[in-house]
């Protein structure tokens, strides 16, 4: 069964410097999909990033951007120029390429501070 | 695009009582959605899979006489905890994900904000 660990329970960045969450999964797949969601306090949950496997290229949006090392199955989301927003709850996942599940990691609690 | 709308936003109930979550797809049409629930500062945790017009799938230690789950339609979606104990308190969340051509991403699940359940 795939599984995804993320090994920061939390982690704190001063405002306008940069961050960088850990994850790293296990799967016997080829293809497949990975994710970072964003849960504020308001609790929605909030798409940041996404990347798939078959893709070398790492995946940006805006200031994120991921580290996607596929033989080593890790995949760590980089927040540049950390803004008080950025602080929430932030979730890995996995998708199989044809599946519907997705597998979550425990979560990495991100604090800005001023 | 992809937006997903959870119906009541927060309940509370008697024990004992039933209660409905509403979970629609406001802008695109989903063919599979997915219920999950979050205790605090903890992950997601899965309990079924619906699609449109067929019975969930409940994932392993998912009461499905409890959890009952309809997908009626390609927009929504409902929860109902049948007979309710504190115990089920909790935040249910569920997503969607696209399912046909021109609409959002299919290898993408989209979140509704949530409903908090309190049972007293």
């Amino acid at each position: 069964a795939q599984t995804v660990t993320q090994s920061q329970p939390e982690m704190s960045v001063q405002e306008a410097e940069t961050v960088t969450l850990s994850c790293t999964y296990d799967t016997s797949e080829s293809d497949y999909y990975l994710f970072w969601y964003k849960q504020p306090p308001s609790r929605q949950m909030i798409l940041v990033i996404r990347q798939e496997a078959y893709k070398q290229q790492n995946a940006t949006e805006n200031r994120f951007s991921v580290n996607f090392q596929k033989a080593a199955k890790s995949f760590s989301l980089k927040i540049s120029d950390s803004q008080l927003g950025d602080a929430a709850m932030y979730f890995c996942a996995y998708r199989k390429e044809y599946g519907n599940k997705l597998v979550f990691g425990a979560g990495t609690i991100l604090r800005v501070k001023s | 695009g992809a937006v997903v709308s959870q119906h009541p936003s927060w309940v509370i109930c008697k024990s004992g009582t039933s209660v409905k979550i509403e979970c629609r797809s406001l802008d695109f049409q989903a063919t599979t959605m997915f219920w999950y629930r979050q205790f605090p500062k903890q992950s997601l945790m899965l309990m079924a899979t619906s699609n449109e017009g067929s019975k969930a799938t409940y994932e392993q230690g998912v009461e499905k006489d409890k959890f009952l789950i309809n997908h009626a339609s390609l927009t929504l979606s409902t929860l109902t905890v049948t007979s309710a104990h504190p115990e089920d308190s909790s935040f249910y969340i569920c997503s969607a994900r696209g399912g046909t051509s021109g609409g959002p991403s299919t290898d993408t699940q989209y979140f509704g904000p949530g409903t908090r359940l309190t049972v007293l």
